[in-house]
């Protein structure tokens, strides 16, 4: 069966320092995979998606940037962050079909 | 562009009572339609979906959803509410494009009174 890993689990970071969270996916083979961004008390925001290695679509300009070096790995980052980047990240798989499957999360708190 | 609104932020109901969540969806054709599930602190839980076919979907957990084309609805549904049910509800459409994204209603966050 497929399982989604994300790390850290939390994270408080100071404002202007940097940021790697990784997700990794097991038992699939070239997913699909989403970075949300969900604020409190606010809906999910796409981020950026990928359908491939290398691939990188990015939904909203910000701070943050995003890669896919291995074919089920995930990194979201930012060179410096601002308070506005607190909030909770999901990372999300999906196979051929639209329905996507979700990580654990990573709570930011920039401070 | 698709769109989901979900015109209920916040419902309370007593244990044991049924429940319906709201979800309205915009798009010209026959969407992809989800309903998901998030405990505090916790990643989104499928709970089901609709692509084809039958109108009346069943999920996990007890839950069932309806698709009506003619309300532009997906309305969730379930006959007894447990007092585990207290969490937020997503709901979602996938419309095509690239990416087989889906685009997410704000959520409706249930409260379950003993």
């Amino acid at each position: 069966s497929q399982t989604i890993h994300q790390w850290p689990a939390t994270l408080v970071q100071p404002v202007g320092s940097p940021l790697s969270l990784e997700c990794t996916v097991e038992g699939t083979s070239n997913p699909n995979l989403y970075w949300y961004r969900q604020a409190a008390g606010r809906g999910l925001q796409l981020l950026f998606y990928s359908v491939g290695i290398g691939q990188i679509s990015s939904e909203v300009p910000q701070n943050l940037s995003a890669s896919r070096p291995q074919d089920r790995q995930f990194i979201l980052s930012s060179k410096k962050l601002l308070l506005s980047d607190s909030g909770f990240y999901l990372c999300a798989w999906t196979g051929r079909t639209y329905e996507q499957y979700f990580g654990p999360g990573t709570r930011l708190t920039v401070t | 562009a698709q769109s989901v609104t979900q015109p209920d932020i916040h419902i309370t109901v007593s244990e044991g009572a049924s429940l319906e969540l709201r979800c309205n969806y915009s798009y010209g054709a026959t969407p992809y339609l989800f309903w998901y599930v998030q405990s505090p602190g916790q990643g989104l839980q499928l709970l089901l979906k609709y692509f084809s076919g039958d109108t009346l979907v069943q999920g996990i957990k007890g839950f069932e959803a309806e698709f009506k084309r003619s309300q532009s609805s997906f309305n969730l549904r379930k006959p007894s509410v447990h007092w585990s049910d207290a969490a937020e509800y997503f709901c979602a459409v996938g419309a095509g494009g690239g990416g087989n994204k889906l685009t997410f209603g704000t959520g409706t966050q249930l409260k379950v009174e003993l």
